[in-house]
Formats: C-alpha cells, sequence, structure tokens
C-alpha cells in the first residue's frame, strides 16, 4: 500500500486563488512528521512546512497552511493568494517513528504539478 | 548562510567509469541522507548515515557507496556507473534522523550516464 497518496496529478488555478493540495497518508505509527516541498523547474527541493502527528493546531508558514485532518489521515496544503512563482511541482512526504527507527528516512508521493494562470 | 551542497550539479559520464558526488553541510547535523529522483518513481533513499562512521542501506543502495568520515560530508560514489544510475541526485540532512526532523535538501545533481 501506498504511504503518501496524492491524487492530483495536475492542477490549474487563476493567478490570486487560494488553492488546495491533496494528501493522504498511511502509517501505524504514532509518532510521525509530515512535510511539503516544492521543486520548481529548476530541481531544487524546497522545504515549505510542517506538521507533527501530536500538534494541536494547523501548521502555517506565511501564505502556506496545512490542513491536517488526523482521523482522516489526511494532510492537505493549502495556498493562499497563488502567485505566478508557485507553479511548482509539490510533494508531500512522511517521516515516521518508531517502525523505522534508525532510520526515519522521508517518504515521498508522486507529487502534483500546479500551474499558476495569469 | 545554512545549506547543504552538492558538486558537480551537472555530469555526463560513460559506463564503468568511476564518480564521486561530493555533499557537504554547515549545520551541524547527525543525519545525512542520499535519494535519487526517477519519472514515474519519485523520491527513493540510496543510503543514509546517523552520525559519522555510521552508514546503512536504503532502498536502492546497488550500485553505490558512501562514506562519512567528517560530520559535515557524505559522499556518494558510483563504482562503475551504468545507464540506469542516470537519475538526479540530492543529498539530504537533518539534525537528527527523528521524525519530527525536517530534512534539508542539496540543489541537486543531474547525471547522465551514457
Amino acid at each position: 500500500a501506498q504511504k503518501i497518496t496524492q491524487t492530483q496529478p495536475g492542477m490549474f488555478v487563476q493567478e490570486k486563488e487560494a488553492v488546495t493540495l491533496d494528501c493522504t497518508y498511511d502509517t501505524s505509527d504514532p509518532s510521525y512528521g509530515l512535510f511539503w516541498y516544492k521543486q520548481p523547474s529548476s530541481g531544487e527541493m524546497i522545504f515549505l512546512i510542517y506538521q507533527g502527528s501530536y500538534d494541536q493546531q494547523n501548521a502555517t508558514e506565511g501564505r502556506y497552511s496545512l490542513n491536517f485532518q488526523k482521523a482522516r489521515k489526511s494532510a492537505n496544503l493549502v495556498i493562499s493568494a497563488s502567485q505566478l512563482g508557485d507553479s511548482a511541482m509539490y510533494f508531500c512526504a512522511m517521516r515516521e517513528g518508531a517502525s523505522n527507527f534508525g532510520n526515519e528516512k522521508l517518504t515521498f508521493g508522486t507529487g502534483t504539478r500546479l500551474t499558476i494562470i495569469p | 548562510e545554512a545549506q547543504v551542497t552538492q558538486n558537480p550539479r551537472y555530469l555526463i559520464t560513460v559506463t564503468g567509469k568511476k564518480l564521486t558526488v561530493t555533499c557537504s553541510q554547515n549545520m551541524n547535523h547527525e543525519y545525512m541522507s542520499w535519494y535519487r529522483q526517477d519519472p514515474g518513481l519519485g523520491l527513493r533513499q540510496i543510503y543514509y548515515s546517523m552520525n559519522v562512521e555510521v552508514t546503512d542501506k536504503g532502498d536502492v543502495p546497488e550500485g553505490y557507496k558512501v562514506s562519512r568520515k567528517e560530520k559535515r560530508n557524505f559522499p556518494l560514489i558510483l563504482e562503475s556507473p551504468s545507464p540506469n544510475q542516470t537519475s538526479l541526485y540530492f543529498c539530504a540532512s537533518s539534525p537528527s534522523a527523528g521524525p519530527r526532523e525536517t530534512q534539508y535538501f542539496g540543489p541537486g545533481t543531474r547525471l547522465l550516464v551514457l
């Protein structure tokens, strides 16, 4: 079974609109971290936002917020007031705790390609 | 500036010619890792290191070697590259190996093996 599922291969959004990128995850670990990364066409992986499994509040970082619904195992990224520079590939990733003790590697989803239309 | 650096950024080589991709971080991080990114397969872990002299295999270690002699450096060695190792490679580091620790990535190395 996929540990991280991103069901939207591509999205087109009008500039200045808000956009939600979906991410669901699968783990039996009580302790885990969820991360979103942005990969522009230049190729680098840019960390955007983090949500811990024990965090009570949804994470926010500037225009980025994470809609964390633990019972549904979803961690959707919300970008408010989208800009042309937001056009990129977005990856959801998870870092598990106990089951990977000693190597809490990142497990990535397949990504969503977001295109912002002027 | 806190960062992870990789060199070279782009490399074209031929089958069998040994190469090394360097990775260095200036954040005093204990955990370092190598990933490769391939279309349709996403990012997969090659090797990781918990600390100096402590390394172990990830999901796709065949054809690769690593070493961690200093905390800041984690080179990836391809002893005899083959075309199926053509990929985009990322080095990443985090303060430790905990599930809450953010991994920060280098800029990537695009490798083409002919």
